[in-house]
C-alpha cells in the first residue's frame, strides 16, 4: 500500500543551525502538507503546496521556514535557525483530490537543543 | 471559523468493551468531511474512518463506527470490542473550507487506554 515517507524519523540539532526535513509524498497526490505537533498540544497546520507553491500558510510559518519540491518526488521543510520552541513532531502528508483525506507521514521528531 | 471540540481529554474501557469518543465542530458550510484519526505511541497519524456529511448513513469501518448527527454538528466515534492495540491518541479533524487546499483542523484529541 502507497505510504508517505519521512526522513529523517529522529533528528537532534543546535538551536540556531538549519534543519531539512524531507517527505516522499504519495506518488500520484497533488497536495502537500506539512503540519506539526508540540509534545502533548494538538496538530498544527504550517503549509500547504501545489503546483510546485504555497498554496496557503498559517502564522506559525514565518521567515524562518521554506519549503520546495526539488525534483517532483521530494517533499522538503527547512527551518533557517531553529530555536528551542521549534521542538516538536512534524508531520508531512499529501492527498490527491479535494475532499479525500490525507494521508500522513509518520513523523519526524525534532528536538532543539 | 470552523472550530472541533473534544470534551473528553482522557477515557479508559476495558478490553473488549464498547466505548464512544465524542466530538463536536462549528461549520457553516453543508457539504463537508469530517475525519477520525489515531496516533499510537509511535506517535505516527493513522486514518480511521472518514464520514461525508451528505451521506445520511454512518460510516462504518470494521469495528469503528460514527455517529454522525448533522444538525447537531456532532460526530463521535465508536468503538467496539476494543482491543489492547486500540490504545492511542483520538483526534477529530475537519477540513477548512475556506482553506484552498483543505487545511485540516484538528480537535485537542482523547487519549483512550484499553486496559486487560
Amino acid at each position: 500500500e502507497p505510504e508517505v515517507t519521512q526522513t529523517p524519523s529522529h533528528q537532534v540539532t543546535q538551536m540556531g543551525q538549519e534543519v531539512i526535513l524531507r517527505c516522499v509524498p504519495i506518488s500520484n497526490h497533488l497536495y502537500f502538507y506539512w503540519y506539526r505537533q508540540i509534545l502533548g498540544q494538538k496538530v498544527e497546520f504550517l503549509v500547504s503546496f501545489y503546483n510546485n507553491e504555497i498554496s496557503e500558510k498559517s502564522e506559525i510559518f514565518d521567515d524562518q521556514f521554506s519549503v520546495e519540491r526539488p525534483d517532483g518526488s521530494n517533499f522538503t521543510l527547512k527551518i533557517r535557525s531553529t530555536k528551542l520552541e521549534d521542538s516538536a513532531m512534524y508531520f508531512c502528508a499529501s492527498r490527491d483530490r479535494q475532499g479525500t483525506e490525507a494521508f500522513f507521514g509518520q513523523g519526524t521528531r525534532l528536538t532543539v537543543v | 471559523a470552523q472550530t472541533v471540540t473534544q470534551s473528553q481529554p482522557e477515557m479508559s474501557v476495558q478490553e473488549a468493551e464498547t466505548v464512544t469518543l465524542s466530538c463536536t465542530y462549528d461549520t457553516s458550510e453543508s457539504n463537508y468531511y469530517l475525519f477520525w484519526y489515531k496516533q499510537p505511541p509511535s506517535r505516527q497519524m493513522i486514518l480511521v474512518i472518514r464520514q461525508e456529511a451528505y451521506k445520511q448513513q454512518n460510516a462504518t469501518e470494521n469495528r469503528f463506527s460514527v455517529n454522525f448527527q448533522k444538525a447537531a454538528k456532532s460526530f463521535s466515534l465508536k468503538i467496539s470490542d476494543s482491543q489492547l492495540g486500540d490504545t492511542a491518541m483520538y483526534f477529530c479533524a475537519f477540513p477548512d473550507r475556506g482553506s484552498t487546499l483543505g487545511r485540516l483542523y484538528f480537535g485537542r484529541g482523547t487519549q483512550l487506554t484499553v486496559w486487560p
